[in-house]
């Protein structure tokens, strides 16, 4: 069965600093790739996906996202984090052939302090 | 539109009690889905439906039930509420048959509590 990893449970930074969230997943076929993220009482809204293409994917709020074929890997990243940032992320992955379900990871939750 | 909408967004029940969250969407979306959140697990799909009609289990499809007999709705029932099933529960619709080309809709969430 396809699984995803999110290896960092909880993330603390300061604003102005980088940042970049692992994802992994087990599937060996090919694969669809998204990062949702959900702020503070709301609910998961779409952040970047990728379907195919360049594998480095830029998403809204200045999000970008690199798909490694080779490391089964769809890690993102923000060169530069704002407090407006602090929320819980996921990563998921689907099938790419016949009808597959969403698989999420199990979430990142970011903190940045001002 | 509204979007996808659940209710209630709260609801306290007791051990053994049967309740069903309602979802609907008006954005004439074939494919709709139910998660559940829970703390270090992330999102877990309980039950999905491709179109009215259609439905199949997810990953943790126990204690739960669902229909489609419209396009737009797709309400999750709990038989027999457990404590297990304290959770927030998610709908989640997309426009085409699958889910893996177009993005997810996701409501504002039902918080659960099972007594």
């Amino acid at each position: 069965a396809q699984s995803v990893s999110q290896h960092n449970h909880h993330v603390i930074l300061s604003e102005a600093a980088s940042l970049e969230l692992g994802c992994n997943y087990s599937y060996g076929g090919t694969v669809n790739l998204f990062w949702y993220v959900q702020y503070p009482g709301q609910h998961l809204q779409l952040l970047l996906k990728y379907f195919s293409g360049d594998p480095l994917v830029k998403g809204i709020k200045g999000f970008e996202a690199e798909f490694i074929k080779s490391k089964f890997s769809f890690n993102l990243r923000k060169p530069s984090v704002q407090w407006s940032d602090t929320a819980e992320y996921f990563c998921a992955v689907t099938k790419n052939t016949g009808f597959q379900k969403l698989v999420f990871g199990t979430g990142t939750r970011l903190l940045v302090s001002p | 539109n509204a979007g996808v909408t659940q209710t209630p967004k709260f609801q306290v029940l007791k051990t053994g009690q049967s309740m069903t969250l309602q979802c609907a969407q008006d954005m004439n979306h074939e494919y709709m889905s139910w998660y559940r959140q829970d703390p270090g697990m992330g999102l877990r799909l309980i039950h999905y439906s491709v179109g009215a009609g259609i439905t199949d289990q997810g990953e943790v499809p126990n204690g739960y039930n669902v229909s489609r007999s419209t396009t737009e709705d797709f309400p999750l029932r709990l038989l027999s509420a457990a404590p297990s099933q304290t959770s927030v529960y998610f709908c989640a619709s997309n426009l085409q048959g699958t889910p893996y080309t177009g993005e997810l809709f996701f409501g504002e969430g039902s918080r659960l509590t099972v007594l």
